[in-house]
């Protein structure tokens, strides 16, 4: 079936330090999107990508998809102590639906 | 105002109880949808309805049945409570020739069948 990995399943950073998770798809996507889940809470929309190779910034945040549209990453600079949750890829395969990714933990160590 | 908001917050229930989630989004989206996410933070899609027809139904057994109304409001009903549906189960809405905005979330129900 269709499937979207995330790695890593866990990252621990000291604050300062840049974080990436990388997200891959047995299949092309027609677009991905990523969201963040505080503890707690429930997931946000950040960002989609539509085109292959695709880059977009939103102040620390760097967005990624890849040429052939199977894999995409997001990568934090210098992370704050609100940048603590998991962060989620979810892939759309032109069938109506996101399929999420496993998700990656972020902690940050103060 | 919450964009999307669901009822209840919290439920604890025990095995073999029937109960139900509301839904109700004041986005103005047309499409309204069920995910699950269990202890480990998997999110699985369960349910999917655009303008009150439903375009999506995953492998969830025949237990669960959702229901919606209207455009607005997307409800999950579920018979005979069993251990496995503890989880925390979030609705969704989305506008389907706007995806560049993402799905906006609800807030979540935490199940807790004991």
């Amino acid at each position: 079936g269709q499937q979207v990995m995330q790695i890593p399943q866990y990252q621990h950073v000291q604050e300062g330090e840049d974080f990436t998770t990388y997200c891959n798809s047995s299949t092309t996507l027609s677009n991905i999107q990523w969201y963040k889940q505080r503890p707690g809470g429930h997931p946000v929309f950040l960002i989609q990508l539509v085109k292959s190779g695709e880059v977009k910034k939103q102040k620390r945040l760097t967005f990624q998809f890849g040429e052939a549209k199977k894999n995409s990453s997001l990568h934090i600079t210098a992370t704050q102590t609100t940048d603590v949750g998991t962060y989620f890829c979810a892939g759309d395969f032109g069938n109506e639906k996101l399929t999420f990714g496993t998700g990656t933990r972020l902690t940050i160590i103060p | 105002d919450t964009a999307v908001s669901q009822t209840p917050k919290y439920l604890v229930t025990q095995m073999g109880n029937d109960k139900s989630i509301k839904c109700e989004q004041n986005l103005g989206h047309d499409t309204m949808y069920w995910y699950k996410q269990d202890s480990k933070k998997f999110l699985k899609i369960m349910f999917s309805y655009n303008n009150k027809e439903l375009i999506i139904n995953e492998t969830v057994p025949n237990r669960f049945s959702p229901k919606s109304p209207d455009k607005a409001h997307l409800n999950l009903h579920i018979n005979s409570l069993e251990l496995g549906d503890s989880a925390v189960y979030f609705c969704a809405s989305s506008q389907r020739d706007s995806l560049a905005y993402g799905y906006t979330f609800g807030s979540g129900t935490r199940l807790t069948v004991v």
